[in-house]
């Protein structure tokens, strides 16, 4: 089921300029994913954050999780025009075998050059 | 790292007519493959999973009979659109999972029905 709840759904920020997105979601969770999507693109795995880390980094990328709230933020520093694109979050929902992913509805994400 | 690849990319059909979409997991073994659905402008949304050798498990809403879905071997599944209709029409991607709790995402296949 779709539980993930991206926001804003669109964003639009200059050039050099840090982008944050949020998610919430509604179930116990293993872990939360963020990836991004090109316009009529496959998917590109962004992060992981497991559900007992509170703050991950990967380049110019930083991603908190905060289970008591239910919610997490992607944060893009530095921003460039590449890094136009949707953006998703995706839960693995707690409970044992593997999962398919509950993606959100995701943000689109414009980089003015 | 590890790659899955969708085939084909992009297919255009008539109504009526069936589609099948390859996904394949390239270098690696994946216990589990997921098949999931887009809509333009929309999220991803999960059909099913499924595991080498055994029935596909389908999410609530999806039609096993028309979304068929054979998982023959560790690095292939197959989705077949069957009696396609031009609703059909999306961007349907697969993913692959090992053990670990990743899952590698194909490029997706864009189903177009006329």
């Amino acid at each position: 089921s779709q539980q993930g709840e991206e926001d804003p759904q669109a964003l639009s920020i200059q050039e050099g300029e840090n982008a944050t997105m949020n998610c919430s979601y509604k179930t116990s969770i293993n872990n939360l994913q963020w990836y991004r999507q090109n316009s009529g693109r496959g998917l590109v795995h962004l992060i992981l954050i497991r559900s007992n880390e509170r703050e991950k980094h990967s380049g110019r990328l930083r991603v908190t999780l905060d289970t008591s709230k239910k919610s997490s933020s992607l944060l893009i520093t530095a921003s460039r025009a590449a890094d136009t694109a949707s953006y998703f979050c995706a839960t693995d929902e707690m409970g044992g075998g593997a999962d398919g992913l509950t993606f959100g509805k995701g943000t689109h994400l414009i980089i003015q050059p | 790292g590890a790659v899955v690849s969708q085939h084909p990319s992009r297919v255009i059909c008539k109504s009526g007519t069936s589609v099948k979409i390859e996904c394949r997991s390239l270098d690696f073994q994946a216990t589990t493959m997921f098949w999931y659905r887009q809509f333009p402008k929309q999220s991803l949304m999960l059909m099913a999973t499924s595991n080498e050798g055994s029935k596909a498990t389908y999410e609530q809403g999806v039609e096993k009979d028309k979304f068929l879905i054979n998982h023959a071997s560790l690095t292939l599944s197959t989705l077949t659109v069957t009696s396609a209709h031009p609703e059909d029409s999306s961007f349907y991607i697969c993913s692959a999972s090992t053990s670990t709790d990743t899952q590698y995402f194909g490029p997706g296949t864009r189903l177009t029905v006329l």
